[in-house]
């Protein structure tokens, strides 16, 4: 699998843009960047995934640079809800037994304030 | 189309004793995976099935720990003689293939 690095911890002014980067330098060409979250113990929750090309959800947005080596989660209002960890991982989607398990980093901390 | 289910939400068990969490998959979704996530710390892989087989176990400790998928029924990670470094919290996801995960709520388990 390919890894990813994140920030251990960000902060955020409740109402202004939270932008939590990531690092996939080692990403292959047929991996795509996974957006999770993980809210206090409870289970990780999907925000986003994408390719190549930038996508937008009514959570999120994922900007990813050209080469595809970092991408950047963007909660565009951020509110005290979205304190929380946040992965972000690569993976194969596809078939077969490469399309598979992903390695879940520390991830970022986002911590937002009012 | 209910969530990925896990069961029990907690687990107290002695050391020694046998933890068996279960875990079903979303309607639709052959592939099961269970991630462990000790306190203060990130999800880490154990193990990916797909009906009745095992795809990658590269992650699950060598001795006590086992996991199936069968034709019919949940998925169940099985803890023989528990230890207190055991105590965790396990994760169920599920997919469908070729797609990303859904994860369940969890399984605590302390072991006393």
């Amino acid at each position: 699998d390919a890894k990813t690095t994140q920030p251990p911890s960000m902060d955020c002014a409740e109402g202004r843009a939270a932008n939590l980067p990531c690092n996939h330098s080692t990403i292959s060409g047929n991996e795509y960047v996974y957006w999770y979250r993980q809210i206090h113990s409870q289970g990780p929750q999907y925000i986003i995934h994408g390719l190549k090309n930038n996508e937008t959800n009514e959570m999120a947005s994922l900007i990813i640079t050209e080469d595809r080596k970092s991408s950047t989660l963007i909660l565009p209002h951020a509110t005290l809800r979205d304190t929380a960890v946040y992965y972000c991982i690569v993976r194969v989607v596809g078939w077969g037994t490469n399309a598979g398990k992903s390695t879940f980093g520390d991830g970022t901390t986002l911590t937002v304030k009012p | 189309n209910a969530g990925v289910m896990q069961n029990p939400r907690h687990l107290v068990r002695r050391r020694g004793q046998e933890a068996r969490l279960r875990c079903s998959p979303m309607k639709g979704h052959s592939h099961v995976y269970w991630y462990r996530q000790l306190p203060e710390e990130g999800l880490k892989f154990m193990v990916y099935l797909q009906k009745e087989n095992i795809i990658d176990e590269s992650g699950m400790p060598k001795e006590r720990f086992s996991a199936e998928f069968p034709k019919e029924g949940p998925s169940i990670l099985r803890i023989q003689q528990v230890v207190r470094g055991d105590s965790a919290a396990y994760f169920c996801a599920s997919s469908p293939e070729g797609d990303g995960y859904t994860f369940g709520s969890g399984t605590r388990l302390t072991v006393v």
